[in-house]
């Protein structure tokens, strides 16, 4: 069956570290790949998505994600958090349907 | 463009009563999903439309659960009795067939 799998389900980091997510998919064919945010209080927001073409996307706020096929991964990465970037982060790969990992809750301390 | 809207924001009802969630996608969208998303944990499919026809429902509790989307457009969730396990967020989204699921702001549903 289809699942995926979020590595963290909580991060702590200090204002301009480094950021990065593991996320993990178990469906071997062609998927499309997602990361979504949820800020506290606010509805669930697209950050970045993988279709097709090259496997480094980027997406809003400075986000990026590499998909690796061979180890059925999207990473999300940042290169410096900001104290607004504190939410929850989601990883979905869909298929068919729409699947969603766990979710990771990022803490940034300022 | 509108984004995907949900009614009601919040719910309290007691154990054994039903309830009723609606949820209109954004215009033109073929595909709509409805997640239960449980505190801590991340959002579950539980039914999956395109156009009016089911995707996807292997996840949704069939004995309580019910979900229809008549004419293609918007679309009900219903919980016929409810259990104290059923509190919850419940989620609406909305995409075309190729693309990114935008998603309503949610009904909270407390049980008690």
């Amino acid at each position: 069956a289809q699942s995926v799998s979020q590595h963290n389900h909580h991060v702590i980091l200090s204002e301009a570290a480094s950021l990065e997510l593991g996320c993990n998919y178990s469906y071997g064919g062609t998927v499309n790949l997602f990361w979504y945010v949820q800020y506290p209080g606010q509805h669930l927001q697209l950050l970045l998505k993988y279709f097709s073409g090259d496997p480094l996307v980027k997406g809003i706020k400075g986000f990026e994600a590499e998909f690796i096929k061979s180890k059925f991964s999207f990473n999300l990465r940042k290169p410096s958090v900001q104290w607004s970037d504190t939410a929850e982060y989601f990883c979905a790969v869909r298929e068919g349907k729409l699947i969603f990992g766990q979710g990771t809750e990022l803490s940034v301390k300022p | 463009e509108a984004g995907v809207a949900q009614s009601p924001r919040y719910k309290i009802i007691e154990k054994r009563q039903s309830v009723a969630f609606w949820c209109n996608p954004i215009s033109g969208h073929a595909t709509l999903y409805w997640y239960q998303q449980i505190l801590g944990q991340g959002p579950k499919l539980l039914i999956q439309f395109q156009n009016n026809g089911v995707v996807d429902d292997s996840q949704l509790p069939k004995d309580r659960f019910s979900a229809e989307r008549l004419k293609g457009v918007d679309s009900t969730l219903k919980i016929q009795p409810a259990k104290l396990e059923d509190s919850a967020v419940y989620l609406c989204a909305s995409s075309l067939h190729i693309g990114e699921a935008f998603f309503g702001q949610g009904t909270r549903l407390t049980v008690v």
